[in-house]
């Protein structure tokens, strides 16, 4: 079955530490993003990427940044620079307008 | 700038309907998007219409748009326990062919 699959679930990060956030997905979607959701907000948009081997910033990269070497994989790696990571992060590609999720990365930081 | 805004809680009895407002300002928004989250997981697209329809029914949901007011609905008749998530809407933004999200509305279902 196509879709997208996101890891881990549950992640937990040390103060000054950077962590990545695998995202993959087998719908053959040319478009992937990444956004960051926090209780009462609506979702907002980190990175995207419309093809291989080029990406965008979103409202909010600041403290994040991505890669896309493979149309399968759009990983986002949150640094040490993210002052307030803790979060839900979801990834998503898209075929037109047609936005497919993953089931999310919950980050905290102890 | 372009906003989506929607109520944060509804409450409503089960089997009663159930509508969900979402109010845009962006008026060239080709696409509008009803999706379903449930707790501690992905969004799930549950419907969509274009900006040349004023209505669309599947099944339990209905979804209205005023184009003019800028104002999207979405309906869910007899409402049930399965129902009770967060409803997200969201609006094109054709600049850069991205999303524009609201706040999301938890729909709490009362026995």
């Amino acid at each position: 079955d196509g879709g997208i699959t996101q890891s881990p679930k549950y992640l937990f990060r040390k103060e000054g530490q950077n962590v990545t956030l695998s995202c993959e997905q087998n719908l053959n979607h040319d478009a992937m993003y990444w956004y960051r959701q926090d209780p009462g907000q609506g979702l907002r948009l980190i990175y995207y990427s419309q093809i291989v081997n080029d990406f965008q910033k979103g409202d909010i990269a600041e403290g994040y940044s991505v890669s896309r070497e493979k149309k399968e994989s759009f990983p986002l790696t949150v640094t040490s620079a993210q002052k307030n990571p803790t979060a839900f992060y979801l990834c998503a590609s898209s075929i037109n307008y047609g936005y497919t999720f993953g089931s999310g990365t919950r980050l905290t930081v102890v | 700038g372009e906003d989506v805004e929607q109520s944060l809680f509804l409450s409503v009895r089960e089997g009663d309907s159930s509508v969900i407002n979402c109010t845009y300002t962006d008026s060239s928004s080709t696409y509008l998007y009803w999706y379903k989250q449930e707790p501690g997981a992905g969004l799930q697209l549950l419907t969509y219409i274009f900006s040349n329809m004023d209505m669309k029914q599947d099944q339990r949901l209905t979804v209205l748009l005023n184009k003019k007011d800028k104002h999207l609905s979405l309906r869910i008749a007899d409402t049930q326990t399965g129902d009770s998530a967060i409803y997200f809407c969201a609006v094109t933004r054709e600049s850069n062919y991205q999303l524009i999200w609201g706040a999301g509305t938890k729909l709490i279902i009362k026995p």
